[in-house]
């Protein structure tokens, strides 16, 4: 089975600190993907990468960038942490061609709580 | 912009009831429709329809794409307490990325 890893389940940091959120797939896929998900909101893409240092911005890039230096892993980073990006964050990997049968896998996501 | 929406927000149903979920979408260049299922961790994947009119099933599961009216229908036959969680619909275009509606929240009671 694919697996998608998430460094962290839970995690709490200060306003301004910098934060690193990381995401490893244990596939040669391609395209990977950072989503936030809030009540009433859903599932919103942050940024995606189709391969190594490729990247694109989403729905709501600001306030974080990303960084894809091997094909199996793309990381998150909330440069000055806010109140207002304590949020579910959620990995995702897909092969190349997009959705397959399988769909779009998922990490088990990481609960970033910004005080 | 792509966009999908989902209806009900909530519902709360009597175990052994059938419920329909509904999703909507507006997408450039449409490939694929996605249904996950979310319990408390992350979205696990139901099924992916391409093709109108075609129904894919998985027990008392099932759903169907309309690919000219640009909707789906998920079904939930004979509900249980299991199956109570936030049902996701998300969509694929040009560039591969998901679209996700907010979700229906099902409950089942006894």
């Amino acid at each position: 089975d694919v697996k998608v890893t998430q460094s962290s389940r839970y995690l709490v940091k200060r306003t301004g600190e910098k934060v690193f959120l990381e995401c490893v797939q244990d596939m040669d896929h391609e395209n990977m993907f950072w989503y936030r998900q809030d009540p009433g909101l859903g599932l919103r893409l942050i940024y995606f990468s189709y391969d190594v240092k490729m990247k694109e911005k989403g729905d709501i890039p600001e306030g974080y960038s990303v960084s894809r230096e091997k094909k199996e892993r793309f990381s998150l980073i909330l440069e000055s942490a806010s109140t207002n990006q304590t949020s579910m964050y959620l990995c995702a990997h897909s092969p190349p061609q997009g959705a397959d049968r399988n769909g779009y896998t998922f990490g088990s996501g990481t609960r970033l709580t910004v005080v | 912009e792509d966009k999908v929406v989902q209806s009900p927000l909530s519902l709360v149903v009597h175990e052994g009831d059938t419920v329909t979920l509904n999703c909507s979408y507006e997408v450039t260049n449409f490939r694929s429709l996605l249904w996950y299922k979310q319990e408390k961790k992350a979205p696990t994947f139901l099924f992916m329809l391409t093709s109108s009119g075609i129904e894919k099933k998985s027990g008392r599961l099932s759903s169907i794409l309309d690919k000219k009216e640009l909707f789906s229908i998920l079904n939930i036959t004979a509900t249980q307490t299991g199956d109570s969680a936030v049902y996701l619909c998300a969509v694929t275009g040009t560039a591969s990325k998901l679209t996700f509606g907010t979700g229906t929240r099902l409950q089942v009671t006894l």
